[in-house]
């Protein structure tokens, strides 16, 4: 399977402040990388799939980049309803596969 | 409205069965491609099964042979059989659709969830 890796696993920040959140995937997956964003007691949210494309209804705050292995999530004005763990997952083979997770505080 | 709700989820003991169920509505469930999701208590999302037009499966390496997915176009619902379940099965179970049958499986619509717990 391919394993997927994020980082940081939680980091704190200030409203206004530019966040990025990296996933490396063990092997090349190109650009079939999906992040979504999930609140305490909710399902996730769909935020960026194929790599770099904003979801419909997604806050443009939101960008996603990279291919290959290396993938970067990146919010680029943190606001308060940005608090939530976001994951990255791979859809390039079976099985498919989430990262850790990475929990966004807000200072 | 586009929605999933799942159902069926409770406290069964080790080594028994459950069926979930997820009800679509807004869309066709056999005209997409349908995953399970889980979530242990306090931990990250893992990827169960999935299945496209009645016969296209697949299943994660720690449920094959023991969980069956299926669909019913007549219901317009998903089906998660589970068997000879674990304590490592205790999870929230999301039923998920991905965004395209051509592009993969980015999953844009999800079901609120249903608790299973394997306890004795």
């Amino acid at each position: 399977d391919i394993q997927m890796t994020q980082s940081p696993s939680t980091l704190s920040a200030s409203v206004g402040d530019r966040v990025n959140i990296t996933c490396r995937a063990s092997q090349d997956i190109s650009s079939w990388l999906a992040w979504y964003q999930q609140k305490p007691g909710k399902a996730p949210k769909l935020l960026i799939y194929k790599a770099s494309s904003l979801q419909r209804g997604v806050p443009s705050r939101f960008s996603g980049s990279g291919s290959g292995t290396e993938f970067t999530l990146t919010i680029s004005s943190l606001q308060p309803d940005d608090s939530a763990t976001y994951y990255c997952q791979q859809y390039k083979s079976y099985a498919l596969t989430f990262g850790g997770g990475a929990k966004v505080e807000i200072k | 409205e586009v929605q999933l709700v799942e159902s069926g989820g409770g406290l069964i003991q080790p080594g028994g069965s459950l069926r979930l169920s997820c009800a679509a509505s807004g869309f066709t469930v056999r005209s997409n491609y349908m995953s399970w999701v889980r979530q242990a208590p306090g931990k990250g999302l893992e990827w169960v099964s999935a299945i496209y037009s009645g016969g296209n499966i697949q299943y994660g390496e720690s449920v094959k042979g023991r969980f069956t997915v299926s669909s019913d176009s007549s219901r317009n619902t998903l089906y998660l059989q589970m068997n000879s379940l674990r304590a490592e099965d205790t999870a929230v179970y999301y039923c998920a659709r991905s965004r395209s049958t051509t592009e993969g499986h980015a999953f844009d619509i999800w079901g609120q969830g249903t608790m299973v717990t394997v306890s004795s």
